[in-house]
């Protein structure tokens, strides 16, 4: 079955640096989503993005984040300037016009 | 105001039996989605519903959903020891493809 693959699984930062996490998505999927989960929080939305460009985003998603999908298969989300309260899961997601999404395993951010 | 929010918070079952989770949501949507998440790991989809659909099956699981109360449920029949999970239902504002989900059931099933 077609996964959805996010790497890395666990990335520790130090406060203030950028940090990119990536994802490959369904092939054949045109959505691409990132959403983050705080631990023992609910997931949020965090941005989505079709067509090359974002075409929805949360309150959350402030000047320090941006996505990108830099080739035919990458989708990545940069933290520019971490900071302790980013530390959370983040999970990247696909879909294709049906709406169903198909998530990663996500990344687990820990900005120290 | 909170889109998605289930109850009860937390489930605690003999294997065996079925476990009923509830959804409410506040705002009209085009689609709902139950989704499993065992602790510290991804979220699993298990079945999409169609504001235009009142039930949908799926091995086990059985969701219904109605639009006039704004609530879905989500049916686990003969439940196993690895149905414990949180189970979040995660609805759409009507528009556009984002999901905002509910804080989740929290599932145990004693073996």
């Amino acid at each position: 079955e077609p996964e959805v693959t996010q790497t890395p699984s666990h990335q520790v930062t130090q406060m203030g640096q950028e940090v990119i996490l990536r994802c490959v998505p369904i092939s054949n999927h045109l959505y691409f989503y990132w959403y983050r989960q705080i631990l023992g929080q609910k997931v949020e939305f965090l941005v989505s993005f079709y067509n090359n460009e974002i075409s929805e985003k949360s309150e959350i998603f402030d000047d320090q984040f941006s996505v990108e999908r830099p080739d035919g298969s990458n989708f990545t989300l940069k933290i520019r300037s971490t900071k302790l309260e980013d530390s959370a899961m983040y999970f990247c997601a696909s879909s294709d016009i049906s709406g169903g999404y198909t998530f990663g395993s996500g990344t687990r951010l820990t900005v120290v | 105001s909170q889109q998605g929010e289930e109850d009860p918070q937390a489930l605690s079952i003999q294997e065996g039996e079925n476990a009923t989770m509830n959804c409410s949501y506040k705002t009209s949507i085009n689609n709902l989605q139950w989704y499993r998440q065992n602790s510290g790991r991804g979220l699993v989809h298990l079945i999409l519903i169609r504001s235009n659909e009142r039930e949908k099956h799926s091995g086990r699981l059985r969701v219904t959903l109605d639009t006039s109360k704004k609530s879905s449920s989500l049916l686990i029949t003969a439940s196993r020891a690895a149905d414990t999970a949180s189970y979040f239902c995660a609805t759409d504002k009507g528009q556009g493809f984002s999901f905002i989900f509910g804080k989740g059931t929290r599932l145990l099933v004693k073996p």
